[in-house]
């Protein structure tokens, strides 16, 4: 089965700083790798992904994240942080075969609040 | 395109009432799915759909019941609501997954719920 842990609920930045927020997952096939962000009373919206290919992977809003099988990570980083960048964020796997559904699984999220 | 939309944004329900939350998309995506999210859990999927009278359990389906008469609808019901059920309720779509990875999935703006 899928899994996904994001480490550290909340994460405090000022702004200009680099932003760097965990994700470590489980999965017993080549997994397909999500970071998404919610914006306060909004619903969810896709950053980032990675499939296949590069390992490195360039998002929206000067979001990257690295995909490292040795380690099981995909850590989301924005090398400087900005006040509107507050928000909560999800990483999520799926293992969906093709045709099939996308069933993603999420981690438990990662408030960001951004300081001046 | 509107996206997905749902209703009602917020609903108060006593405990044992019924009532069923709508969604409609209009990107035409075969694949529809029902989350719930809780405070510190991340989303959980409770039904998906692949197509029109086609839908399979998620995660945390008990409790809930879901039908897909066309390709924009996929209401969910809840029967006999109980406290369990307090939550942010979201809905989403995408295309069907293909060779070379999932496509996104598109999520509307949330129901809130809460059952006393």
């Amino acid at each position: 089965a899928q899994s996904v842990t994001q480490l550290g609920s909340h994460v405090s930045v000022s702004e200009g700083a680099l932003v760097l927020l965990r994700c470590n997952y489980s999965s017993s096939v080549p997994p397909y790798l999500f970071w998404y962000v919610q914006y306060p009373n909004q619903g969810l919206q896709l950053l980032l992904k990675y499939t296949t290919g590069a390992t490195l992977v360039k998002g929206i809003n000067g979001f990257e994240a690295e995909f490292k099988k040795s380690e099981t990570s995909f850590h989301l980083t924005k090398p400087s942080a900005h006040m509107s960048d507050a928000a909560e964020y999800f990483c999520a796997v799926s293992e969906g075969d093709t045709g099939t559904a996308s069933k993603l699984t999420f981690g438990t999220g990662t408030r960001l609040q951004v300081t001046l | 395109n509107a996206g997905v939309t749902q209703t009602p944004k917020f609903r108060i329900l006593k405990i044992g009432q019924s009532m069923t939350l709508q969604c409609t998309q209009d990107m035409n995506h075969n694949y529809m799915y029902w989350y719930r999210q809780d405070p510190g859990m991340g989303l959980k999927l409770i039904y998906y759909s692949v197509g029109a009278g086609i839908t399979d359990k998620g995660e945390v389906p008990n409790g809930y019941n879901v039908s897909r008469s066309t390709t924009e609808d996929f209401p969910l019901r809840l029967e006999l609501a109980a406290p369990s059920q307090t939550s942010v309720y979201f809905c989403a779509s995408s295309p069907p997954q293909r060779a070379g990875g999932p496509f996104e999935q598109y999520f509307g703006p949330g129901t809130r719920l809460t059952v006393t």
